[in-house]
């Protein structure tokens, strides 16, 4: 397809496993965002990784959560020993460079449900 | 600490009617601001942006309407058809150009035929 892809669309796990969420941005874009949107909540930045440039972490609650992007394309983010309060939608967006006025096309998002 | 602040958790009009969905913000450091839109079990879809250098940017039914002075900012839906019924996002971004999006929490607009 055109737009961004992720998946699982649905994870349901006990708390304390590891999960992988997956997303496929655009093809050519250079700009990929992971958010999260909990309960009634407005969504929440994660990390952005541009081009072949560090990272920016600066969102990730906590240590156990940890991301990459291989190739410049597939982004993959993972969340150790899972918590309850990690239940929430991870969406990711891409556009095609890291710029304040290009917008985000969001994939449908991951909901994730920690029992 | 919230900087961007959408302060009605819903909105319902008539169809044919305007809707307008409010955003506050603190960060006099945002230099864009966009609004989008999401419907259930998908993810948000851009609608329309403003910098901030503008007061007002139209796109068809859309307009943003940007108040610097008063940190504020709205979103005007004429007419408003039931197919715009969904979640709004107010939306913001820092000048440092990284691209991250700030978010208020949501509006829902429901629109009624």
């Amino acid at each position: 397809g055109a737009g961004v892809s992720q998946s699982p669309s649905n994870k349901v796990t006990e708390k304390g496993k590891d999960v992988e969420l997956r997303c496929d941005p655009i093809s050519g874009h250079t700009a990929l965002y992971w958010y999260r949107q909990s309960l009634g909540q407005g969504l929440e930045f994660l990390i952005y990784f541009q081009g072949n440039s560090a990272p920016d972490k600066s969102g990730l609650p906590s240590d156990r959560f940890s991301a990459e992007r291989t190739g410049g394309s597939v982004s993959t983010l993972t969340i150790q020993r899972t918590q309850q309060e990690d239940s929430a939608v991870y969406l990711c967006a891409s556009s095609l460079v890291r710029q304040n006025n290009q917008p985000q096309h969001f994939g449908d998002g991951t909901r994730l449900s920690i029992l | 600490d919230q900087q961007v602040k959408q302060n009605s958790p819903s909105l319902s009009v008539q169809e044919g009617r305007i809707s307008i969905l409010n955003c506050d913000y603190t960060n006099s450091m945002f230099d864009y601001f966009l609004w989008y839109k999401k419907y259930p079990a998908e993810g948000p879809t851009f609608l329309i942006s403003i910098s901030s250098i503008k007061d007002k940017n139209e796109d068809g039914r859309f307009t943003v309407f940007l108040n610097k002075s008063a940190k504020h900012l709205s979103l005007h839906i004429v007419p408003s058809q039931p197919g715009d019924s969904a979640v709004y996002f107010c939306a913001a971004t820092v000048a440092s150009n990284t691209g991250k999006l700030i978010f208020g929490q949501g509006t829902t607009l429901q629109v009624k035929p």
